[in-house]
């Protein structure tokens, strides 16, 4: 079984900053997918970013990074020059990649609430 | 159209009436879910549904009654439910059924919220 933990409940930060959510996960896979998935107050699950365990090279989407760390199984996400837009709950997720039937489920952390302030 | 799209936003019910939520997209998907989320909680994954047919049940009560209809819409029949069922219902849709991955990923609805009286 896999688990995510996301050990910050709740963070601050002053727009234009920069912040860097925690997010730590356990399994024994060794293929898998991670996610960050925004949840604005508007309650749509928005998809963040996304990456390949088994690419090395850290994926980005413009203010958006990650540091990918395998060993250390962490995924913590970076964002650059804050907008008050991005006040939202924000969850981590996992996904296995397994051969045949293949895995639907995703496993969510608890989140962190994240609030920009003007 | 990159959307799924959920109605009603809002439903309060009663223990004893019969309700529905709605949720349709046209992007072609062939997969379809039902999550539960209470507040200040991750998504539940309740039911899938791979090309029009229920795949997954995770043991949610027969109260809670899935509907696939056509490939772009899904309905939650709700019956009889109880105060603690009050909740966010997130429907999510992906691309195909089985693997999600970096290229198959879920899209999600803005979400019904129902609260149980």
């Amino acid at each position: 079984a896999q688990t995510v933990t996301q050990s910050q409940p709740e963070m601050s930060v002053q727009e234009a900053e920069t912040v860097t959510l925690s997010c730590t996960y356990d399994t024994s896979e060794n293929n898998y997918y991670l996610f960050w998935y925004k949840q604005p107050p508007s309650r749509q699950m928005i998809l963040v970013i996304r990456q390949e365990a088994y690419k090395q090279q850290n994926a980005t989407e413009n203010r958006f990074s990650v540091n990918f760390q395998k060993a250390a199984k962490s995924f913590s996400l970076k964002i650059s020059d804050s907008q008050l837009g991005d006040t939202a709950m924000y969850f981590c997720a996992f996904v296995p990649l397994h051969s045949g039937a293949g895995s639907y489920q995703l496993t969510f952390g608890k989140g962190t609430k994240l609030s920009v302030i003007p | 159209d990159t959307e799924v799209t959920q109605t009603p936003k809002h439903l309060v019910m009663g223990m004893t009436n019969k309700k529905s939520l709605k949720c349709e997209q046209h992007m072609g998907h062939r997969a379809m879910y039902w999550y539960k989320q209470k507040a200040k909680k991750p998504p539940e994954l309740m039911f899938v549904y791979s090309y029009e047919k229920l795949s997954i049940n995770e043991s949610v009560p027969s109260r809670f009654s899935p509907e696939c209809p056509n490939s772009s819409l899904l309905n939650l029949h709700l019956h009889a439910l109880q105060p603690e069922d009050s909740a966010l219902y997130l429907c999510a849709s992906s691309q195909d059924p089985g693997q999600l991955s970096g290229a198959n990923v879920l899209t999600f609805g803005a979400g019904s919220r129902l609260t149980v009286l």
